[in-house]
């Protein structure tokens, strides 16, 4: 079936160093891949997209790569800041056949050593 | 400028009650959705709206519908509250459909007894 997944829950990284969170999907059909950052009882923020036909998107500080060959997402923080610590999401957004599909995975946690 | 107005905060029922979780937003999306979080199962879908009046299932409908009679409101209530709804609510709006930049509520903490 499809599923969007996330190979570490937990990801520890010292304050300055980049961070690379990972994101394995299975639809091929999917049009967008998004990051979202969810910060202790909060809702989920909206960091950066990427359209399937792209590789590479770079925002502030971040960059999302999509490799299609292995169906594979990651989200790079560059210069990881304590208040990148926070749990992240991957999802898609499937529009196949009429149909729509907004799907999370089950996230990461991201915590940043000082 | 609110954005996602999710109301209550926290709310505990006891099984068999009824509630309705409200969700408002002022952005004039036309895209609203409600999921629920659970630990280690990532955010699912309930159901969404793509404009007033319209509304569809998302992955996990049952026990919940929800209306949308303004462009603004989107609530979600819940017939017969089951101790399996104990979960986290979060309501979202973008501008439309195929828009990949949500925006969420502060979320509902829900728990049933």
């Amino acid at each position: 079936g499809e599923s969007v997944g996330l190979h570490l829950p937990t990801l520890s990284v010292q304050e300055g160093d980049n961070s690379i969170i990972n994101c394995a999907y299975s639809n091929s059909a999917s049009d967008y891949f998004i990051w979202y950052k969810q910060e202790s009882g909060k809702g989920p923020q909206f960091i950066i997209d990427i359209r399937s036909n792209m590789d590479k998107r770079q925002g502030q500080r971040v960059t999302v790569l999509l490799n299609k060959t292995v169906k594979h997402l990651s989200l790079q923080i560059a210069a990881t800041q304590p208040g990148d610590s926070a749990v992240y999401f991957c999802a898609e957004i499937s529009t196949t056949s009429g149909t729509y599909k907004y799907i999370f995975g089950t996230g990461t946690r991201l915590k940043v050593l000082a | 400028n609110a954005g996602v107005t999710q109301t209550p905060k926290f709310q505990v029922l006891k099984t068999g009650q009824s509630m309705t979780l409200q969700c408002a937003q002022d952005m004039n999306h036309e895209y609203m959705s409600w999921y629920r979080q659970d630990p280690g199962m990532g955010l699912r879908l309930i159901h969404y709206s793509v404009g007033a009046g319209i509304t569809d299932q998302g992955e996990v409908p049952n026990g919940y519908n929800v209306s949308r009679s303004t462009t603004e409101d989107f609530p979600l209530r819940l017939l017969s509250a089951a101790p399996s709804q104990t979960s986290v609510y979060f309501c979202a709006s973008s501008l439309g459909r195929f828009n990949t930049e949500a925006f969420f509520g502060q979320g509902t903490r829900l728990t049933v007894v």
